[in-house]
């Protein structure tokens, strides 16, 4: 149990062009979910909290206009990457978590989907 | 606020011998703490966590790691390691899911590589 898909799992783009990356629990339902970059050999760095049916939490410095997140359903989250620049090259990692009032099975965990590679030329 | 330490960017072992990876956190309220593994251009896999109950925790793939709250510490242990074991492994602290919605604050990770 507690997987957590990505797709694409990797996207080369030109520049100027938007990128859509699905992140999706297949077999809970996750009320939250979070966006996460990754630069090489680095931590994981905080993106925004999507909460299903309102609007997401961007953490300081993100640009939201630039970073569009949508989190539909409860097993449905999207990060649009808009007019992607080769800055924004990067790898991108979601996670999930189970709402608050089930964590009796999978406790405060975040499961990480497999991430996605994007390479803007 | 919360805040995670790893000492030591990279580590390197034999096969066969102890593994151990040293994570300090600090937090103003009684934390849970995660290790997770990284394989190459792959998302995190959790390996153990804890969550306020037992201090020892056992983890996956032989892996475990002991809470010491007056040391402010969750390093992780694996008695022998294996050349399958070479990976990036991150420490990560959160508060309690009532504050900052559950949020996971990484170490900057450690790399392990295990010679034959």
């Amino acid at each position: 149990g507690a997987v957590v898909s990505q797709h694409p799992s990797w996207v080369i783009c030109k520049s100027g062009t938007s990128v859509k990356i699905e992140c999706r629990s297949l077999d809970f339902q996750a009320t939250t979910m979070f966006w996460y970059r990754q630069f090489p050999k680095q931590s994981l760095m905080l993106m925004a909290t999507s909460n299903e049916g309102s609007k997401a939490t961007y953490e300081q410095g993100v640009e939201k206009d630039k970073f569009l997140i949508n989190h539909a359903s409860l097993t449905l989250s999207t990060l649009t990457v808009t007019s992607a620049h080769p800055e924004d090259s990067s790898f991108y990692i979601c996670s999930a978590r189970e709402p608050q009032g089930r964590t009796k099975r999978l406790g405060e965990t975040q499961y990480f989907g497999p991430g996605t590679r994007l390479l803007v030329l | 606020a919360q805040s995670v330490t790893q000492l030591g960017s990279h580590v390197s072992v034999s096969e066969g011998a102890l593994v151990l990876l040293r994570c300090n956190y600090s937090s103003s309220v009684p934390p849970y703490l995660f290790w997770y593994v990284q394989y190459p251009n792959q998302g995190l896999q959790l390996l153990l966590k804890y969550t306020s109950a037992a201090t020892l925790v056992k983890g996956i793939n032989g892996f475990e790691a002991e809470f010491k709250k007056s040391e402010t510490s969750f390093h992780l242990t694996k008695p022998s390691a294996h050349m399958s074991d070479a990976a990036e492994y991150f420490c990560a602290v959160s508060p309690p899911i009532y504050n900052q919605g559950g949020k996971l604050i990484f170490g900057q990770g450690t790399e392990l590589s295990v010679k034959p």
